[in-house]
């Protein structure tokens, strides 16, 4: 099936840093849609992205799909400790499904 | 909006013992829901997607006969976890979208424990 990476798997940053989690599919993708879920929670969505090439940014979230629609990044400008939790990507399939990626689980130290 | 629930939270039952879990999206009507696993820390792994009034399309290695979809109508699809063994302990969640391709709201999940 398709398989959707994630790196890094673990990432710990103190407050104020930044912090990048890329995504990458063995296949070309349709779309892509990122989500973050907190521990305990369900993913909840962040956006979703078309066109190759794309950039949409959400206030410190700035999120990027590739020329060849095969990679995807999402990256946070100076964490908050709100910020804590697991981001997933899920790659659009040919049909109407998604493949999550493996997830980036981020801890923010105060 | 766009608030899905699903039922039950939590399943405790013996092996053998079939459970019915229950989606529904109660705001908006969804065109299409999606059945996922998820292990301990782990990604979320599609096991099928269930489209109202056709038969589900399972992932490569779902077996069928062990994880009936019925997506009756626009707002509800079910997944029964037939004759539940030990290895079918998980955390199963579903989504539902309104249109394709759209953003998945999410269920709240359900713990499935089979003794």
């Amino acid at each position: 099936g398709q398989q959707v990476m994630q790196i890094p798997q673990y990432q710990h940053v103190q407050e104020g840093e930044d912090f990048t989690t890329y995504c990458n599919s063995s296949t070309t993708l349709s779309n892509i849609q990122w989500y973050k879920q907190r521990p305990g929670g369900h993913p909840v969505f962040l956006i979703q992205l078309v066109k190759s090439g794309e950039v949409k940014k959400q206030k410190r979230l700035t999120f990027q799909f590739g020329e060849a629609k095969k990679n995807s990044s999402l990256h946070i400008t100076a964490t908050q400790t709100t910020d804590v939790g697991t981001y997933f990507c899920a790659g659009g399939g040919t049909g109407n499904q998604f493949y999550f990626g493996t997830g980036t689980s981020l801890t923010v130290i105060p | 909006g766009a608030v899905v629930s699903q039922h039950p939270s939590w399943v405790i039952c013996k092996s053998g013992t079939s459970v019915k879990i229950e989606c529904r999206s109660l705001d908006f009507q969804a065109t299409t829901m999606f059945w996922y696993r998820q292990f301990p820390k782990q990604s979320l792994m599609l096991m099928a997607t269930s489209n109202e009034g056709s038969k589900a399309t399972y992932e490569q290695g779902v077996e069928k006969d062990k994880f009936l979809i019925n997506h009756a109508s626009l707002t509800l699809s079910t997944l029964t976890v037939t004759s539940a063994h030990p290895e079918d302990s998980s955390f199963y969640i579903c989504s539902a979208i309104m249109a394709a391709p759209g953003p998945q709201h999410f269920g709240d999940g359900t713990r499935l424990s089979i003794l």
